[in-house]
């Protein structure tokens, strides 16, 4: 089957690093993003990562083992806006037709 | 603002009903993708249409149909509603179809349906 598991939840100090672990099981691999969402609100594309190592972007930095089957998205210098809701999500397949299957969330919360 | 436009924002029916959920692309985006949000089982894949054209099936209920119209809109129509159907339903687009970097997806803002 395809699984997709993420912590539940974690709690981070304001001006922290925190990192959000994924671990995936998927019938073959076209890719793994990482989305953001605050509650009632809609997911918003954060990274994409396919290749093996780090992809930076400003306070935000993915990581892939492909061969681990393993993610982590690394947020710098929280801020409380951070709160939000994480999900790691893997394209799956051997042909790559968008579909995303996702992982339950990493609720974030940001502590002053 | 991603661009995505969805309606409508809520619907509230009762059980054994039929609604449909409207999807409008980002300008330029030919793929649509749709998924429902409960509180129990997350976000999940239910269809996806490239340029009119189904692409791929998730765990999509029989009841539950979809389609993508020539001018790009799609339409997700569930029927014989139950209790359990009552999610957040997102409609996403990107600009063609597959998971690749740069054809990322952008969600709407999504419909809440509530089953009574």
């Amino acid at each position: 089957g395809q699984n997709i598991d993420q912590p539940t939840e974690m709690t981070a100090t304001e001006g922290a690093i925190v990192q959000i672990n994924c671990t995936y099981q998927t019938s073959g691999f076209n890719g793994l993003f990482w989305y953001q969402q605050h509650a009632g609100e809609a997911p918003t594309f954060l990274s994409y990562n396919v290749l093996d190592g780090l992809e930076e972007k400003g306070r935000f930095s993915s990581f892939l083992s492909r061969s681990k089957g393993y993610s982590y998205l690394l947020l710098k210098e929280l801020q409380m806006k951070d709160s939000a809701s994480y999900l790691c999500a893997v394209s799956p397949g051997s042909s790559n037709t968008g579909k995303l299957i996702f992982g339950q969330g990493t609720t974030l919360q940001v502590k002053p | 603002d991603s661009g995505v436009t969805q309606t409508p924002k809520h619907l509230i029916t009762a059980t054994g009903q039929r609604v449909t959920l409207r999807c409008s692309p980002r300008s330029g985006d030919l793929s649509v993708y749709w998924y429902q949000q409960s509180l129990d089982q997350g976000l999940q894949f239910l269809i996806h249409y490239y340029n009119g054209e189904e692409r791929a099936k998730g765990n999509i209920l029989e009841r539950f149909s979809a389609q993508q119209f020539p001018d790009l809109h799609s339409e997700l129509n569930l029927s014989s509603l139950e209790l359990g159907d009552s999610a957040l339903y997102f409609c996403a687009s990107s600009a063609q179809s597959g998971g690749w970097m740069g054809n990322e997806q952008f969600f709407g803002p999504g419909t809440r349906l509530t089953v009574l």
